[in-house]
């Protein structure tokens, strides 16, 4: 009955592959959101969705690629991984559009280590 | 453009002391301010939330936080430390004039706080 799900929870591989991390939300949101953790625990929004909708694209290098296949899911895909992306990944998902002050739920994240 | 300051990137105190973890906002409009925990290899979970109504909001776990404008802070408390507090606390912004998909919340550094027996 986990609300918000991510897989894999560790990933650990060389420089220069390609990488897919998987998120599902099983609360009926419209919204879901990618953040990045880094070594600090400096937690920094890259992505939003709204009903398979990119609503937020930060200042991401363009090798990350949000996919949303439909609106539980939310996956980020990465090409040629560089050692500074080494981080903690976290999907989150909130209900949805004009309400500003809900809660955003997060998954337990994705731990992506770059060799 | 919206910031948090969380003072102290590490606070400790022993079991059945108050907590106080102290939050600093900068927002040119009335912000929404959130306080998250995060356990040890956990996701994020949502304290409490201050959204406008009342200024000082109780959360889960004991803690409460009280918004004061004239001090742009949002400190969180909790009278009474349990070892099971221990965790990392991060303050949050959202600008209330975007709403939904489009509200980015803005977060602090992080407190760790540890709890001594």
């Amino acid at each position: 009955d986990t609300a918000v799900s991510q897989t894999p929870k560790y990933l650990v591989t060389q420089m220069g592959n390609d990488k897919s991390i998987k998120c599902e939300q099983n609360l009926g949101h419209d919204t879901m959101y990618w953040y990045k953790q880094d070594s600090k625990k400096f937690l920094k929004i890259m992505f939003s969705y709204n009903n398979k909708e990119l609503i937020i694209n930060e200042t991401v290098p363009n090798r990350f690629s949000p996919k949303s296949p439909d609106k539980a899911h939310l996956n980020l895909h990465i090409n040629s991984l560089e050692l500074g992306d080494s981080a903690v990944y976290f999907c989150a998902s909130s209900q949805g559009l004009g309400a500003f002050k809900e809660t955003q739920y997060f998954g337990p994240g994705t731990r992506l280590l770059v060799l | 453009a919206q910031s948090v300051t969380q003072l102290g990137s590490h606070v400790s105190v022993s079991e059945g002391a108050l907590v106080l973890l102290r939050c600093n906002y900068s927002s040119s409009v009335p912000p929404y301010l959130f306080w998250y925990v995060q356990y040890p290899n956990q996701g994020l979970q949502l304290l409490l939330k201050y959204t406008s109504a009342a200024t000082l909001v109780k959360g889960i776990n004991g803690f409460e936080a009280e918004f004061k404008k004239s001090e742009t802070s949002f400190h969180l408390t909790k009278p009474s430390a349990h070892m099971s507090d221990a965790a990392e606390y991060f303050c949050a912004v959202s600008d209330p004039r975007y709403g939904g998909a489009t509200n980015k919340l803005i977060f602090g550094t992080g407190t760790l706080l540890a709890v001594q027996p």
